[in-house]
């Protein structure tokens, strides 16, 4: 199958700082990327559809302007948590459809102190 | 608006067959999907219906009917590396050039004794 990666796998960061998160189709090209958010023993949460060249669309609740979602190129999208809370500590997955298939990245656990 | 509801956990023995399932109610529907997850790890693909009907792949089965918004996954002859959580998720119908979008259940939480 279609392989996605991540990076950081990790991050630790104080409050009020910010993180960029970067997801990358490494064998195809996505010119749609899902943002997901997973909070411990909850199920994966939809923050937004990153279209490649245009601009994210997100779902309802989640603030567009601390969670910026940049598509610059067919093979990467980025998510950047600005001014980061401890609130904000979760796992973020992002994914990219292929066909009838969607495919996801291996997670970015995020902790804000 | 989304819904998506499936058992909060379930327990069952090594060689036994468990069967998970998932009712759902959907502002669109564009094929439902069946994810293992492992704890700290990604959701790997199980299965894709979009018709009614059985999906058989392996030791794992996935049955669909759309008019009763319901859906199950079944696992066979269950290891313990089964254990994990199930998560069902359904995709809504694309609009203009935006693809449908996934959404998912809570998650069951499948343990298997030996």
């Amino acid at each position: 199958g279609a392989v996605v990666s991540q990076h950081p796998s990790w991050v630790i960061c104080k409050s009020g700082t910010s993180v960029k998160i970067e997801c990358r189709s490494l064998d195809f090209q996505a010119t749609t990327m899902f943002w997901y958010r997973q909070f411990p023993k909850q199920s994966l949460m939809l923050m937004a559809t990153s279209n490649e060249g245009s601009k994210a669309t997100y779902e309802q609740g989640v603030e567009k302007d601390k969670f910026l979602i940049n598509h610059a190129s067919l093979t990467l999208s980025t998510l950047t948590v600005t001014s980061a809370h401890p609130e904000d500590s979760s796992f973020y997955i992002c994914s990219a459809r292929v066909s009838v298939e969607q495919f996801f990245g291996p997670g970015t656990r995020l902790t804000v102190l | 608006g989304q819904n998506i509801d499936q058992p909060t956990e379930m327990t069952a023995t090594e060689g036994a067959i468990v069967q998970i399932n998932c009712t759902y109610q959907t502002s669109g529907f564009n094929g439902l999907f069946w994810y293992q997850q492992h704890a700290g790890e990604a959701p790997t693909f199980l299965s894709y219906n979009v018709l009614d009907g059985l999906e058989e792949k392996g030791r794992f089965s996935s049955f669909l009917s759309r008019s009763k918004g319901y859906s199950y996954l079944l696992l066979k002859e269950l290891q313990m590396k089964d254990s994990a959580s199930y998560l069902c998720a359904v995709r809504d119908t694309p609009r203009g050039s935006t693809l449908g979008r996934l959404y998912f259940g809570r998650g069951t939480q499948l343990t298997v004794w030996p």
